[in-house]
């Protein structure tokens, strides 16, 4: 299984990009990156999600390295409604394991 | 209400009894999922649903029974609530053409065995 590595932590500045990095060094060459969010006690959210090709939405951008061992999540501008923990994920089979993730602090 | 609704959205029980969690969906998605959440923690698959009538374990299935008779409702029974099952517990579905994966959650259950 392909495991993810992401900072337990970040900061970023109201109205700037937030960039959220992730490893997943061992992800085989047909598994997908899927990204997550959870704002404080709500169900988890779904972003976006990509195979090698960047990927685009009205949420975020994911940018994944031509090697797919590691990928970026993209919030062109965030704002305090963006603060939240952030899960990169890469399932496999029945697998879809939500890790510790990266709590991102969006500060005004 | 369209969406992913969860009830109750807060329940006390005490050890020993039975409660049973509902989940229900209004999108006809063919999966459904629920998961478990401790303070600090990650989300744990618990029991998970390809459609109606078809459901399999996940990661943590002991001490809990899920049915699915049919395709919008999945709820979730605690046949002898321990303490160990205080926890918070959210119900998700997908779709076959979004993908098993791309899933949507609904707003959760906070549950205290006393």
């Amino acid at each position: 299984d392909a495991k993810t590595t992401q900072p337990p932590s970040m900061d970023c500045a109201e109205g700037r990009a937030a960039n959220l990095p992730c490893n997943h060094s061992t992800i085989s060459g047909n598994e997908y990156v899927y990204w997550y969010r959870q704002i404080h006690s709500q169900g988890p959210q779904y972003i976006i999600h990509g195979l090698k090709n960047n990927e685009t939405n009205e949420m975020a951008s994911l940018i994944i390295t031509e090697d797919r061992k590691s990928s970026t999540l993209i919030l062109p501008h965030a704002t305090l409604r963006d603060t939240a923990v952030y899960y990169c994920i890469v399932p496999y089979g029945q697998n879809f394991v939500f890790g510790p993730g990266t709590r991102l602090s969006v500060l005004p | 209400d369209a969406g992913i609704t969860q009830s109750p959205r807060y329940k006390i029980t005490e050890t020993g009894r039975q409660v049973t969690l509902m989940c229900h969906q209004t999108w006809s998605h063919s999966y459904m999922f629920w998961y478990r959440q401790d303070l600090g923690h990650g989300l744990r698959l618990i029991y998970y649903s390809a459609a109606a009538d078809i459901t399999d374990k996940g990661e943590v299935p002991d001490g809990y029974v899920v049915s699915r008779s049919k395709t919008e409702n999945f709820p979730l029974t605690l046949e002898s609530a321990t303490r160990s099952q205080t926890s918070v517990y959210f119900c998700a579905s997908s779709s076959e053409a979004g993908g098993i994966y791309e899933q949507y959650f609904g707003p959760g259950t906070r549950l205290t065995v006393t």
